[in-house]
């Protein structure tokens, strides 16, 4: 069973800070990270998809970095807008397949 | 972009009947498709993968007689809980993923439904 682990599981910020929040996964059979912004009664979106160490993407106020020696990956929002305001999920893909195995989530909230 | 459609959003349905979960990709052509469940405060857990045309291959733990997929066609994967009771009430959503090679996920990601919520009373 593969474990990936999101923190926090939630965070309530105001209009205009900015925040971050991690994903942990298992360092070894590394293919790729995807993060997801899943907002209420929509698809999940994908947002970035990483696969080699050290990657750092960017869109718009949104962030991330990987780390595959050490398994992890930071999901950074600037100035944080009640838009963004969603549930953030990482998950998984090992080279053994095609199959994502997904964190619990960190809900974010922003308040105007 | 790729778009899956997904239906019914929400059905309540009475113990002992059966359900049918539908989704669609609108402007592709979905040669996987992935069911997942997620139940309260937990992560999206994979139930079940089905290639177009062939059987599913179910994730240990799922009883592939309650939950029956069907992927006749390219655009269409259908999910059925049997006989529901009250514990399969969850959320189950789908992704998928198409025809063009992996290079395309590895940038673009997999496109998901937008989930049923079942409840069974």
């Amino acid at each position: 069973i593969l474990n990936v682990e999101q923190s926090p599981q939630s965070l309530h910020v105001q209009e205009g800070d900015s925040t971050n929040f991690t994903c942990s996964f298992p360092s070894s059979n590394f293919y790729a990270l995807h993060w997801y912004r899943w907002e209420t009664a929509k698809s999940p979106e994908a947002l970035f998809v990483m696969t080699l160490n050290g990657d750092e993407k960017k869109k718009g106020r949104i962030s991330a970095t990987l780390n595959t020696k050490e398994g992890y990956s930071y999901l950074y929002i600037k100035g944080s807008q009640p838009e963004d305001s969603a549930t953030y999920l990482c998950a998984f893909l090992n080279n053994a397949g095609n199959m994502l195995t997904f964190g619990g989530g960190t809900r974010l909230m922003v308040k105007p | 972009g790729a778009v899956v459609s997904q239906h019914p959003s929400r059905v309540i349905c009475k113990s002992g009947t059966s359900v049918k979960i539908e989704c669609r990709s609108l402007d592709f052509q979905a040669t996987t498709m992935f069911w997942y469940r997620q139940f309260p405060k937990q992560s999206l857990m994979l139930m079940a993968t089905s290639n177009e045309g062939s059987k599913a291959t179910y994730e240990q733990g799922v009883e592939k007689d309650k939950f029956l997929i069907n992927h006749a066609s390219l655009t269409l994967s259908t999910l059925t809980v049997t006989s529901a009771h009250p514990e399969d009430s969850s959320f189950y959503i789908c992704s998928a993923r198409g025809l063009q090679g992996a290079e395309v996920y590895v940038r673009d990601g997999y496109t998901f439904g937008s989930g049923t919520r079942l409840t069974v009373v």
